[in-house]
């Protein structure tokens, strides 16, 4: 167990739907990272938050957001789903702004 | 973007083998780092390096950061069933203005044990 804790692990759901994954960092740590790990690109960054703010974003289309709450726990919202969304979703967390995340088991999202 | 290049792709050794895979950018990075990916879970961090040159150990396995700070390399020695799994290199990305912005992967290099 890493610590971080991501849910649901696997959900399926219909093109055009909209989901929310779930990620509780380890204990003591400000940042939260979410990535999407698919056959074809790889791991790729999606968005960072900081203590609640958002602080670096990378390839995440319109359709996603994401947010931090204040007992730090971040939620990544899926919405207008397409069949190439599919993947598999990690949440990382670290302490400060090292490099040194943990990351989640991951949600496996399948569009159908 | 920064993207980095691993080879090979795959590896098929026999358990007992040492196993070398190595990490490529056109870029300069500051840092790179190490993981490991298990079926159905998470990349973990094996070994991070933070200045060119420098070699470091975890267990059976070493990096080093190359002196151009555009490469590095992983090796494992002695490998062993649980070794099988797919390895990552990465490094941070900075925006323009110095900024960190997450972690750029490898596509990974894949290592499966024959018994």
């Amino acid at each position: 167990d890493s610590g971080v804790t991501q849910t649901p692990k696997h959900l399926i759901t219909a093109t055009g739907q909209r989901v929310t994954l779930r990620c509780s960092p380890r204990s003591g740590d400000l940042s939260v990272y979410w990535y999407q790990q698919s056959l074809d690109q790889g791991l790729q960054f999606l968005i960072q938050y900081y203590n609640g703010e958002e602080r670096a974003k990378g390839n995440i289309l319109e359709r996603f957001s994401a947010q931090q709450f204040p007992d730090l726990h971040s939620e990544l919202n899926l919405s207008s789903l397409e069949l190439g969304d599919s993947a598999l979703y990690f949440c990382a967390s670290s302490r400060s702004s090292t490099y040194g995340y943990t990351f989640g088991s991951g949600t496996r999202l399948t569009v159908v | 973007g920064q993207q980095l290049n691993q080879s090979p792709q795959s590896m098929f050794i026999q358990e007992g083998e040492d196993v070398s895979m190595n990490c490529t950018s056109s870029s300069i990075f500051n840092t790179w780092l190490w993981y490991k990916q298990d079926p159905g879970e998470g990349p973990v961090l094996l070994i991070a390096l933070y200045k060119a040159g420098e070699l470091t150990s975890n267990g059976r396995l070493t990096a080093q950061f190359g002196i151009t700070r555009k490469d590095s390399f992983l090796n494992i020695s002695a490998s062993i069933p649980s070794d099988v799994g797919i390895y990552f290199c990465a490094g941070p990305v900075f925006d323009s203005g110095g900024g960190a912005d997450g972690l750029t992967f490898g596509k990974g290099t894949h290592l499966i044990i024959q018994p």
